[in-house]
């Protein structure tokens, strides 16, 4: 089984500056990746996947992640943050379709104004 | 297309009894995974149901069942209710490309 570990459980920055939030994943196997971000009181919403291809991956809302399989990471980045995107946000693996998706412990953003 | 949609959004029970929740995918989804999410536990994978199979399965006791309808509606049911399973209850559908989309919970409070 997959492990997926976001090694920031906060993360408070102020708004406009960049911010990067970190995931690693436990298996060198071909995997999907994902991030997702939740909002109070609400569902996750997909943020960006990796499934194949080129390894920097761009997602809505101005967030991008890059692929290392090496490093078996898989970290979101967003060069200036807003108010609006405080919220906790989940990295997620998948072994392929069809498989069980892992998630991270998450990361709570917090943007300061 | 419209998303997932879960019903009811609240609810609120008491111990020993037991509740049924309900999950519509996105319209062609046949894959439908059930989460449970506390603050102290994270995100739990509950299980998963394809084409009216459960195909994965997390580790939580017999209480919590579920099923899939031919119409790829699901619905989960936890028997015997306990504080502890007070909880936001998540469902996702999964496109045929792997990703799987929300809904926007159910939110369980056991008294």
């Amino acid at each position: 089984a997959q492990s997926v570990t976001q090694l920031d459980s906060q993360v408070p920055v102020f708004e406009e500056a960049p911010v990067e939030l970190r995931c690693n994943y436990s298996s060198s196997v071909s995997v999907y990746l994902f991030w997702y971000v939740q909002y109070p009181n609400q569902g996750l919403q997909l943020l960006l996947k990796y499934l194949s291809g080129s390894t920097l991956v761009k997602g809505i809302n101005g967030f991008e992640a890059e692929f290392n399989k090496s490093q078996t990471s898989f970290h979101l980045r967003k060069p200036s943050v807003h108010i609006s995107d405080t919220a906790e946000y989940f990295c997620a693996v998948s072994e392929g379709t069809g498989n069980q998706f892992y998630f991270g412990t998450g990361t709570s953003l917090t943007v300061i104004p | 297309k419209a998303g997932v949609t879960q019903t009811p959004r609240y609810l609120i029970k008491t111990r020993g009894q037991q509740v049924t929740l309900s999950c519509s995918p996105i319209s062609g989804h046949r894959s439908v995974s059930w989460y449970q999410q506390t603050p102290g536990q994270g995100l739990q994978f509950l299980f998963e149901y394809f084409s009216e199979t459960q195909r994965n399965k997390g580790n939580f006791p017999g209480r919590f069942s579920g099923r899939q309808f031919s119409n790829s509606r699901s619905e989960m049911n936890v028997s015997t209710l306990e504080l502890g399973d007070s909880a936001l209850y998540l469902c996702a559908s999964s496109s045929a490309h792997g990703e799987q989309y929300f809904g926007p919970g159910t939110r369980l409070t056991v008294t």
